[in-house]
């Protein structure tokens, strides 16, 4: 069974900081992976998806990075702003998009 | 884009009552739909794949006695918590499928706040 971990749980950082989000899955026979934001009592709305032949993708100050191999992916978001304060999921489907396992996020606070 | 609704959008309810959910898609016909349940602090959690017109398909520990859902239409999906008690209070989301879209992105609701007293 797919299990996805998202390590910082929480994050706080002063704006226009560049920081990493890092979500790690136990399966690397994935079908495509996903960043989501969800802002407080909200539903998500997708950042950026992976397929499995994509190393990375890229929307604005957001790259995701994805490494099968090593079961991993990462959310880089450059020159940070207090409206990117939100919690930041990661979600990995492993045969096709019915099956997401999200991880538990990580909360990011970007201070003014 | 694809936009999909919930209502309500938060519900208080006594412990024993049963309460609705709907999940519309507003303007795209969903063939499938998905419902998760989301604890504070903690991940979604698929409970049922929801096909218009059949049975719905529930995840291992999600009890379909408990949790009644329906999708008699293509754009209208409904979740009935039967007999709730404070344990089902959650975030319950839901997610639709656009088939014409040519892929299989799910398009995720704003989500409903379910509080058992």
């Amino acid at each position: 069974k797919q299990e996805v971990t998202q390590i910082p749980a929480a994050l706080s950082v002063p704006e226009g900081e560049n920081l990493v989000l890092n979500c790690s899955f136990t399966d690397s026979a994935i079908y495509n992976l996903q960043w989501f934001r969800q802002d407080p009592g909200k539903g998500l709305t997708s950042l950026l998806l992976i397929q499995s032949s994509q190393r990375e993708q890229t929307s604005g100050r957001l790259n995701a990075s994805l490494d099968k191999s090593s079961g991993r992916s990462t959310l880089y978001i450059a020159a940070s702003q207090p409206g990117d304060s939100a919690t930041y999921l990661c979600a990995v489907s492993t045969y096709n998009n019915n099956d997401m396992r999200f991880g538990a996020g990580t909360r990011l606070t970007v201070k003014p | 884009g694809a936009v999909v609704s919930q209502h309500p959008s938060w519900v208080i309810c006594k412990s024993g009552t049963s309460v609705k959910i709907e999940c519309r898609s507003l303007d795209f016909q969903a063939t499938t739909m998905f419902w998760y349940r989301q604890f504070p602090k903690q991940s979604l959690m698929l409970m049922a794949t929801s096909n218009e017109g059949s049975k719905a398909t529930y995840e291992q520990g999600v009890e379909k006695d408990k949790f009644l859902i329906n999708h008699a239409s293509l754009t209208l999906s409904t979740l009935t918590v039967t007999s709730a008690h404070p344990e089902d209070s959650s975030f319950y989301i839901c997610s639709a499928r656009d088939p014409a879209s040519g892929t299989d992105t799910q398009y995720f609701g704003p989500g409903t706040r379910l509080t058992v007293l």
